[in-house]
């Protein structure tokens, strides 16, 4: 079946370090992939999608690139800052018959940005 | 706008009991979802709504899990009996519909604790 594997947290970095955190997927024809932030004590909000191949997704200084070739979605950012530190979920959306819209996450990875 | 509404934001019971979580979709939102994320996990989806009719709950534990949505707008999901396997967090999301690329938009989730 389908399904989303994320690099393990946590991530620990410095303030303006550069990031990424890795996720790849599996999946049956083409689905849109997104990726999701959780602040602490916060629901989970949509930071980025993109929805066919080559496509960039880009928010808040973050970036993803969908690539059908090596099945990836990484997630990268310049320069972090302490209230990037969040967790962070890779995810696509199901297109086999009967659950368009239904979202696989990854288990999430932890970044701690340290001033 | 508001955002998904859900109550309560944390609810602490002894296995056996029953107990039941409220979700308010943002207005205008035909579709609904309710996950459920366990410990360090990604969410899972537990049913999906079209309006008042589910469509997709195959992954909902049908001997204790209920849900409903009446009038197409809030929703009710319940367990009864709890079981201690059962504590995890309960999110609500809705979107404008089911297609692949559209944006789920997430409440803050209610933090079940079964003791």
């Amino acid at each position: 079946g389908n399904s989303v594997t994320q690099m393990e947290g946590p991530v620990t970095l410095s303030e303006e370090a550069f990031l990424t955190i890795n996720c790849t997927y599996t999946a049956t024809g083409y689905p849109s992939l997104f990726w999701y932030v959780q602040y602490p004590g916060e629901g989970l909000q949509l930071l980025l999608k993109a929805t066919k191949a080559d496509d960039k997704g880009s928010n808040k200084g973050f970036e993803a690139t969908y690539r059908k070739e090596t099945t990836s979605f990484h997630l990268e950012k310049g320069s972090v800052q302490v209230s990037d530190s969040a967790v962070y979920f890779c995810a696509l959306s199901d297109q086999s018959s009967g659950n368009t819209g239904k979202l696989i996450f990854g288990q999430g990875t932890t970044l701690q940005v340290k001033p | 706008e508001a955002g998904v509404v859900q109550s309560p934001r944390y609810k602490i019971i002894e296995k056996k009991q029953p107990v039941a979580f409220w979700c308010n979709p943002i207005s205008g939102h035909n579709t609904l979802y309710w996950y459920r994320q366990n410990l360090g996990q990604g969410p899972e989806l537990l049913i999906r709504y079209e309006n008042e009719e589910a469509v997709d709950d195959s992954q909902l534990p049908k001997d204790r899990f209920s849900a409903e949505r009446l009038k197409g707008v809030d929703s009710t999901l319940k367990i009864q009996p709890a079981e201690l396997g059962d504590s995890a967090v309960y999110l609500c999301a809705s979107s404008l519909g089911p297609y692949r690329g559209n944006e789920q938009f997430f409440g803050p989730g209610t933090r079940l604790t079964v003791l």
